[in-house]
């Protein structure tokens, strides 16, 4: 099983530029969602997908866009990269709603520069 | 709402010396708990939850975790860590609501020395 996977590990952006962090999933999960990672503030979210055709957003979706069209399928475009972005994103997925107490599984983060 | 503190953002130990790990939640729902391991350059594996029944849960790698309702605590601990224990540590409860996601802490960064 490939799980949750993330493209690509690594990017460096030039302030302004766009980019699209692909995230896809196999395991027929409903929910995913997109997280930031910051030193010494944990895991943020920052837009999530209850199902195909549906998205919301998080703790810190500004700057940030993001689509739903498959189950499988759950990219986020950086509109104009800011310094401010400089993060490790990471994309996770589930098979439900977790207060009934299913895990999440975790992409393995796209570690992204701007300059 | 649903909140998580962990009280130690850095935790430095021997190898083979025992560690505990805190963590305090607030939750308004249904207390699930989790605990993810964050190994270098890596993403995040779970290495335990709670959902109800015992208070002391048993995960991977040798860890554990007791949940506390009166002093709404989930504390993780080994009793003996080892140099591949290096990793930084997160608690999280799910975000209220119909959401598949986590509201996590800061985590801890558990450092062990030779």
């Amino acid at each position: 099983n490939a799980g949750v996977t993330q493209t690509p590990k690594f990017q460096v952006l030039k302030t302004g530029q766009s980019m699209t962090l692909q995230c896809a999933q196999d395991m027929n999960h409903e929910y995913m969602s997109w997280y930031r990672q910051d030193p010494g503030m944990g895991l943020r979210l920052i837009h999530y997908s209850v199902g195909a055709g549906i998205t919301d957003q998080g703790e810190v979706p500004n700057g940030y866009n993001v689509s739903r069209s498959t189950t499988e399928d759950f990219p986020l475009r950086l509109l104009s990269a800011a310094p401010s972005q400089t993060s490790v994103y990471f994309c996770a997925s589930s098979y439900g709603v977790l207060l009934e107490g299913t895990e999440a599984f975790f992409g393995q983060g796209t570690r992204l520069t701007v300059v | 709402a649903q909140s998580v503190t962990q009280l130690d953002s850095q935790v430095p130990v021997f190898e083979e010396a025992p560690v505990e790990l805190r963590c305090n939640y607030s939750s308004s729902v249904s207390v699930y708990l989790f605990w993810y391991v964050q190994y270098p350059n890596q993403g995040l594996q779970l290495l335990l939850k709670y959902l109800s029944g015992s208070t002391l849960v048993k995960g991977i790698n040798g860890f554990e975790a007791e949940f506390n309702k009166s002093q709404t605590s989930f504390h993780l601990r080994k009793p003996s860590v080892h140099i591949s224990d290096t990793a930084e540590y997160f608690c999280a409860v799910p975000r209220g609501g119909s959401q598949g996601n986590l509201i996590f802490g800061k985590g801890t960064k558990l450092s062990v020395k030779p």
